[in-house]
């Protein structure tokens, strides 16, 4: 199975910082990578999406960015962080075009913006 | 629009007791529901995952159902264990355009008490 690795684990960033927050995974090649943040009492929201190296899809306009530098490696980043950019930020894995196959996800950055 | 409602919001129960979770979806084309099990902080793990022509799966003390007529699943656990105490997602996922898109639940928080 996969394993995926998140980092920093907690975070507490001023508004106005940037941010960067870094995903990586073991135990697959090319997987389809998401982003995804919880916010406290909701579901799920997905950020972003990459099928590959350089391919990132957005779901909901932001001012968070990602980017893909390596197959295995998924990176979320802000310029100026927001209030509301406050949650609990989740990067998954998935074997790419196997649609029945699991997300796997990593262990989650809370990020609290002050 | 797609949805997917989780039914209790949260539940209390007697370590040993049995417990059932709903999860009515609005999701199409479907491709497959799977139920995630989250610990407070942490990412959420798989459970179960079921297609449109499974109508029930098993793993362990956990057994889900699905409906696609009614467009319900459930969620059932048994003789449940204090380590049960969790939030339990529901998300149902559509195959497009080479990825899966996931629509998450806002979860059931349980809670097993001694």
């Amino acid at each position: 199975s996969q394993t995926i690795h998140q980092w920093p684990a907690t975070l507490v960033q001023p508004v106005g910082s940037p941010l960067s927050l870094e995903c990586t995974v073991e135990g697959t090649s090319n997987p389809n990578l998401y982003w995804y943040r919880q916010a406290a009492g909701r579901g799920l929201q997905l950020l972003f999406y990459s099928v590959g190296i350089g391919q990132i899809s957005s779901e909901v306009p932001q001012n968070l960015s990602a980017s893909r530098p390596q197959d295995r490696q998924f990176i979320l980043s802000s310029k100026k962080l927001l209030l509301s950019d406050s949650g609990f930020y989740l990067c998954a894995s998935q074997t790419s075009g196997d649609y029945t196959d699991t997300q796997y996800f990593g262990p989650g950055t809370r990020l609290t913006v002050l | 629009k797609n949805q997917v409602e989780q039914s209790p919001q949260s539940l209390i129960i007697l370590e040993g007791k049995n417990c059932t979770l709903q999860c009515n979806y609005t999701v199409s084309p479907f491709s497959n529901l799977r139920w995630y099990k989250q610990d407070t902080g942490r990412g959420p793990v798989s459970l179960t995952i079921m297609t449109f022509s499974e109508n029930t799966k098993s793993n362990g003390r956990y057994t889900a159902t699905l409906d696609a007529d009614t467009k319900q699943s459930s969620l059932h656990i048994t003789a449940s264990q204090l380590s049960d105490s969790a939030s339990y997602i529901c998300v149902v996922s559509r195959f497009s355009g080479g990825y899966q898109k996931v629509t998450f639940g806002t979860g059931t928080k349980l809670q097993v008490i001694p």
